[in-house]
């Protein structure tokens, strides 16, 4: 069953703290991003990642890292410089870069307490 | 994901009828459009594509209309229902950017 896996669903942080979201997909997309989504805002990107080993920041990628050491795989970390962190995250991946469609995730909804 | 439409523009419908969602862009060198359905909670899901060499492209129940000179983009979905209720928005690309850019949305409100 192909597609786009994250985990957990829901995560809660305390303020300080930092947490990884895990992103995976089968479907042998060699680019793969992070997004997060806000009440009544588009998408913003945070990172995004072209090919394994490498990756370039979006629009707000303070507070946040990444790897890409697998090409399935495109964790993110929500650092303690997040100022802001509770929101919806997105991670997403497509064939390449540019004018391909881009498959979503289910999302992870992480909450600072 | 349940406050995702929180002040977005809605369109409510009644089922059976058929809706047509908007979207505007600002980019004359787009040439890639997406058009997304997401349900409170979840990940957008793809519904129907279109670039820039086609004015009209259909699908089942939808079909997306691109007006590049007026940078405007549409999704008509026939005989619209329940199941349909969810924000649809539109994403754009050009050839030479990595990313796409997404539209805020707009939430669709389908009455039995």
């Amino acid at each position: 069953d192909g597609g786009i896996t994250q985990s957990p669903k829901y995560l809660f942080r305390k303020e300080g703290q930092n947490v990884t979201l895990s992103c995976e997909q089968n479907l042998n997309h060699d680019a793969m991003y992070w997004y997060r989504q806000d009440p009544g805002q588009g998408l913003r990107l945070i990172y995004y990642s072209q090919i394994v080993n490498d990756f370039q920041k979006g629009d707000i990628a303070e507070g946040y890292s990444v790897s890409r050491e697998k090409k399935e795989s495109f964790p993110l970390t929500v650092t303690s410089a997040q100022k802001n962190p509770t929101a919806f995250y997105l991670c997403a991946s497509s064939t390449s870069t540019g004018t391909d469609t881009q498959y979503f995730g289910p999302g992870t909804r992480l909450t600072v307490l | 994901g349940e406050s995702v439409g929180l002040h977005l523009p809605t369109l409510s419908v009644q089922e059976g009828d058929n809706s047509i969602i908007n979207c505007a862009y600002s980019n004359s060198a787009s040439d890639y459009f997406i058009w997304y359905k997401q349900e409170s909670g979840k990940g957008p899901q793809f519904i129907i594509d279109i670039r820039s060499n086609m004015d009209k492209r259909q699908g089942q129940r939808v079909t997306v209309l691109l007006n590049k000179t007026v940078k405007h983009l549409s999704l008509q979905i026939a005989a619209t229902q329940p199941g349909d209720s969810a924000v649809y928005f539109c994403a754009e690309n050009s050839i030479g950017y990595s990313t796409l850019t997404f539209g805020k949305g707009t939430m669709l409100l389908v009455s039995p």
